[in-house]
């Protein structure tokens, strides 16, 4: 089992552009969410899905839109990224829901110049 | 919203001495979680507590739950440099969403 991956690992935007954080598990996990990872701040909920076609906001989902096609797939999406997006940005999946043991993806950087 | 306290931010110690990193929840948890960052990687999970007063052991780590379920602690005993990183605690109200806190970053001098 690869677990849960993400790509891309780095990216660099410039402002107003937009793009795509791929994360793919293969756990056969029904929760997804993604993290943000600011210094000193811990990790930030942005979004999270308790099943395909289900998902949901968590504390800091201004920005970001998410959907949930498959079980496996939870692609987060930046519309129009700006400075304050520049993060590294973790994705997590577990068994059930938000409340059991959290795998995460090797995180992705993104700089937003 | 919760909150997810946890002190202190940074701590450096000299390989052998103990550790510990205190969490505080703004509200009542139904469990909290332990995970542990390595420099340049990413959170993996350590524990997690749910009874009221609940204490666990993994080898020289000890995690504490306190008896109103609203803080915890993990502790290290004779650290070494293998537990250089970061620890964050985070707290479940019973929903779908764990709220981290701020992270614990243990730095160890051989």
């Amino acid at each position: 089992n690869a677990g849960v991956t993400q790509t891309p690992k780095f990216q660099v935007l410039k402002t107003g552009q937009s793009m795509t954080l791929q994360c793919a598990q293969d756990m056969n996990h029904e929760y997804m969410s993604w993290y943000r990872q600011d210094p000193g701040m811990g990790l930030r909920l942005i979004h999270y899905s308790v099943g395909a076609g289900i998902t949901d906001q968590g504390e800091v989902p201004n920005g970001y839109n998410v959907s949930r096609s498959t079980t496996e797939d939870f692609p987060l999406r930046l519309l129009s990224a700006a400075p304050s997006q520049t993060s590294v940005y973790f994705c997590a999946s577990s068994y059930s829901s938000g409340t059991g043991e959290l795998f995460f993806g090797e995180g992705s950087r993104l700089t937003v110049l | 919203g919760q909150q997810v306290m946890q002190i202190p931010q940074y701590q450096h110690v000299q390989e052998g001495e103990d550790f510990t990193t205190y969490c505080n929840s703004s509200t009542t948890l139904s469990n909290i979680q332990w995970y542990k960052q390595r420099p340049g990687g990413h959170p993996v999970f350590l524990i997690q507590l749910v009874k009221s007063g609940e204490v666990k052991k993994q080898k020289r780590l000890t995690f504490q739950f306190g008896e109103a379920k609203k803080n915890s602690s993990l502790h290290i005993t004779a650290t070494q440099t293998t537990d250089v990183g970061t620890y964050f605690c985070a707290g479940d109200n019973a929903g779908n969403m764990l709220t981290f806190g701020g992270g614990t970053r243990l730095m160890v001098k051989p």
